[in-house]
């Protein structure tokens, strides 16, 4: 069955360390990755988009990697703040012709200061 | 300019009862979906809509879940005979592009009591 896997257990850093968060797939082909982050209490909110054929992506101090071989995105966070600490979810087109999202579990981060 | 919006914030029924959950997408917005969060969870697909009908209903679980779009913008999930299960945040989300990132808004957090 298909399948998306993100760390369960928090990640802990410090603050002006680089975050790194993975999420695996495995059963998908998908024609692009998404990754949202989510406060509590509030909706999700779209951080970057990575298409199939793109290996990398950056925005500011994001960064997006795709391994369609390995299937596996790394999101990076660089020179992290406390103001990063929040869920952090990837999500996987089902190939489909549509933006029909399959979201993992997320993974939550906490930068202290 | 304005973002998705829903209402109500949050609904506590008792089970058996019929509830109605509303979502008003980005103007202009022609692709909305319905997503159904529980703890720990990442977002989990009901439905998809581009424009006035429903482009995806795979997810929804099962026929006690409804949704229309009439008008093409503001949209209502329905659920009859709710049952304690039921109980989750719902989120409503909107794209311009159904590729592309999706707009949510913060969600109805709806009790089953």
């Amino acid at each position: 069955s298909q399948k998306i896997e993100q760390n369960s257990e928090a990640l802990n850093i410090q603050e002006g360390k680089t975050a790194t968060l993975t999420c695996n797939y495995t059963n998908y082909s998908p024609a692009y990755l998404q990754w949202y982050r989510q406060d509590p209490g509030r909706g999700p909110v779209f951080l970057l988009l990575i298409r199939e054929n793109e290996k990398e992506k950056r925005k500011e101090r994001l960064k997006v990697t795709f391994d369609t071989t390995l299937k596996q995105s790394l999101f990076h966070i660089t020179a992290s703040q406390p103001a990063d600490s929040a869920t952090y979810l990837c999500a996987l087109d089902l190939n489909s012709g549509y933006s029909t999202l399959t979201f993992g579990k997320g993974t939550m981060l906490l930068v202290s200061p | 300019g304005a973002g998705v919006s829903q209402t109500p914030s949050n609904k506590v029924t008792e089970k058996g009862k019929y509830v109605e959950l509303r979502c008003d997408p980005i103007s202009g917005h022609t692709a909305l979906y319905w997503y159904r969060q529980s703890l720990g969870q990442g977002p989990e697909f009901l439905i998809y809509f581009q424009g006035t009908g429903a482009a995806d209903d795979s997810g929804l679980p099962n026929d006690r879940f409804f949704a229309v779009r009439p008008e093409g913008s503001v949209s209502t999930l329905k659920i009859q005979r709710t049952e304690r299960g039921d109980s989750a945040v719902y989120l409503c989300a909107s794209s311009s592009d159904p590729s592309g990132e999706q707009f949510f808004g913060p969600g109805t957090r709806l009790t089953v009591l």
